[in-house]
C-alpha cells in the first residue's frame, strides 16, 4: 500500500498570507489528523477527521481550520499567517483512529 | 493539562551497545502508547506500539515495557547499529484517544 502523502513538501509565504496544505491517507484509512512540529514546542495535535468530521481538536487559535472529503482526503488552512507558524505540518491517518497512526513526510512551512 | 515526560533527550551509545527511553504520562486513562522513530527530513515512523493490557512487547532488536501503576513506559534498543541513529518520540492516548507526544529524545550510534 502508497504511504501518506503530503503535498506541497516545502512551502514559502510571508506574514498575512493564507495556505492550504493537502494530506492523501493510506487507502481505506478513514482518520487523519493533523500535527504542527517545531523546534521548541515539538509535536502539537491540531485536529483530527473521521467521515468528513472534525471529531477532535487541538489547543490552536481559529486561524488553523481543516476539512476532510468523502474520499478521505484532507485539506488544512492556515490564515493570516505569522511568523510563529513556521513549522513542519505533519498528517497522520489511521483505519479508525485516532490511536495506531501512520503519518507522511510533512509539509515544511516558512514564514517571512 | 495532560503531559508525557521523556528522557533523556539526548543519549550517545556505542554500535552494539543497548540503548533505552523512558517516557512518563499523567493521564491514567490514556490505553495507547505508541513509539516512532523519526529520521532527519522525514516524518515520524511507528516502530512499535504497547496497549494497556500488556506489560511487554518486542519485536526483533525493539522491546516495549509498559508499568501502568507507575505510569510510565520504556524502550529497549539491543544491538544498537548505526542505522538506529534517529529522534525517538514516545506518545500516550488521552481524552478522546488523541496522542500526547514526549519531547523526543535524539539517539547518536557510534560506529
Amino acid at each position: 500500500k502508497a504511504g501518506v502523502t503530503q503535498t506541497p513538501r516545502y512551502l514559502i509565504k510571508t506574514r498575512g498570507q493564507q495556505v492550504t496544505l493537502s494530506c492523501s491517507p493510506i487507502s481505506g484509512h478513514r482518520s487523519v489528523s493533523w500535527y504542527q512540529q517545531t523546534p521548541g514546542q515539538g509535536l502539537q495535535f491540531l485536529f483530527e477527521y473521521f467521515s468528513e468530521t472534525q471529531r477532535n481538536k487541538g489547543n490552536f487559535p481559529g486561524r488553523f481550520s481543516g476539512r476532510q472529503f468523502s474520499n478521505s482526503r484532507s485539506e488544512m488552512n492556515v490564515s493570516t499567517l505569522e511568523l510563529g507558524d513556521s513549522a513542519l505540518y505533519l498528517c497522520a491517518s489511521s483505519p479508525r483512529g485516532p490511536d495506531t497512526q501512520y503519518f507522511g513526510p510533512g509539509t515544511r512551512l516558512t514564514v517571512l | 493539562g495532560e503531559n508525557v515526560e521523556q528522557h533523556p533527550s539526548t543519549l550517545s551509545v556505542q554500535e552494539g551497545d543497548s540503548a533505552v527511553i523512558k517516557c512518563t504520562y499523567s493521564d491514567s486513562a490514556s490505553n495507547y502508547f505508541p513509539w516512532y522513530k523519526q529520521e532527519l527530513g522525514k516524518g515520524p515512523q511507528l516502530i512499535i506500539d504497547i496497549r494497556s493490557n500488556v506489560g511487554e512487547k518486542k519485536d526483533q532488536r525493539i522491546a516495549v515495557t509498559l508499568n501502568k501503576t507507575a505510569k510510565h513506559f520504556s524502550l529497549h534498543i539491543t544491538e544498537t547499529q548505526p542505522e538506529d541513529s534517529a529522534v525517538y518520540f514516545c506518545a500516550a492516548t488521552y481524552g478522546q484517544g488523541n496522542l500526547i507526544f514526549g519531547k523526543g529524545t535524539k539517539l547518536s550510534v557510534k560506529p
